[in-house]
């Protein structure tokens, strides 16, 4: 399978812990980005990465998070000091600046749980 | 980006087309359609991506009426699994990156 892929798949984690997800993309792709998805929602935009310069940030990533892509390659996803209101899904999307509508390519996700 | 609104759900039964209509009155000349559908659990699932007129691939079919304030994606023959979530989308065409605005989407129950 050569679709983007995340791991872990679940976390659950106590409170104040620090927590790292990780996103492989298609390996053609350039750019990366997260998202993440609370229950009933449509996933919100997180961050973008172009190779291994991140680019764009939402207001949304506290100083608390924190994402890098050494190498352009994969993705890491932190999140320090985790609170109960960062539980969601965490998702990676990828794809390529080749054409002139851009097609996003979407992980499984990472579940995250903060108890 | 132009702002979507689609309906909230919809209910159908296997064997029958379902089409969700996506209403994108502010749509730039610039602007381009996608349509994703997501599982429980799951990421989003590219579906289907069109400018004008109708793109149809192996799975639906996207309508784009002339004046494109909305779009229609066409299930045809949808089974129990076409149960989801359907987010449809606007995107700008030829810019530095597309920060993906969902909004909560259509809920689709196909039932037996």
């Amino acid at each position: 399978d050569t679709g983007v892929s995340q791991d872990p798949r679940h976390k659950i984690t106590k409170r104040g812990q620090n927590v790292t997800f990780r996103c492989d993309p298609i390996s053609e792709h350039n750019r990366l980005y997260w998202y993440r998805q609370t229950l009933g929602q449509g996933p919100e935009f997180l961050t973008y990465f172009q190779n291994e310069a991140q680019l764009e940030k939402s207001r949304l990533l506290s100083d608390r998070f924190s994402a890098e892509r050494p190498k352009g390659s994969f993705s890491t996803l932190e999140i320090q000091r985790t609170e109960q209101g960062d539980s969601a899904m965490y998702l990676c999307a990828s794809s390529s600046t080749s054409g002139i509508q851009e097609t996003q390519y979407f992980g499984p996700g990472t579940r995250l749980l903060v108890l | 980006l132009a702002k979507t609104t689609q309906p909230i759900s919809m209910d159908s039964y296997e064997g029958q087309e379902v089409n969700i209509t996506c209403s994108h009155n502010n749509i730039a000349t610039n602007d381009y359609i996608t349509w994703y559908q997501q599982f429980p659990s799951q990421g989003p699932r590219f579906i289907i991506q069109g400018y004008k007129t109708k793109v149809t691939n192996e799975v639906a079919s996207l309508f784009i009426p002339a004046d494109r304030k909305s779009s229609t994606l066409s299930l045809p023959r949808v089974s129990l699994s076409d149960t989801a979530v359907y987010y449809c989308l606007v995107g700008e065409l030829n810019t530095g990156f597309q920060k993906l605005v969902f909004g909560t989407g259509t809920r689709l129950l196909v039932s037996p």
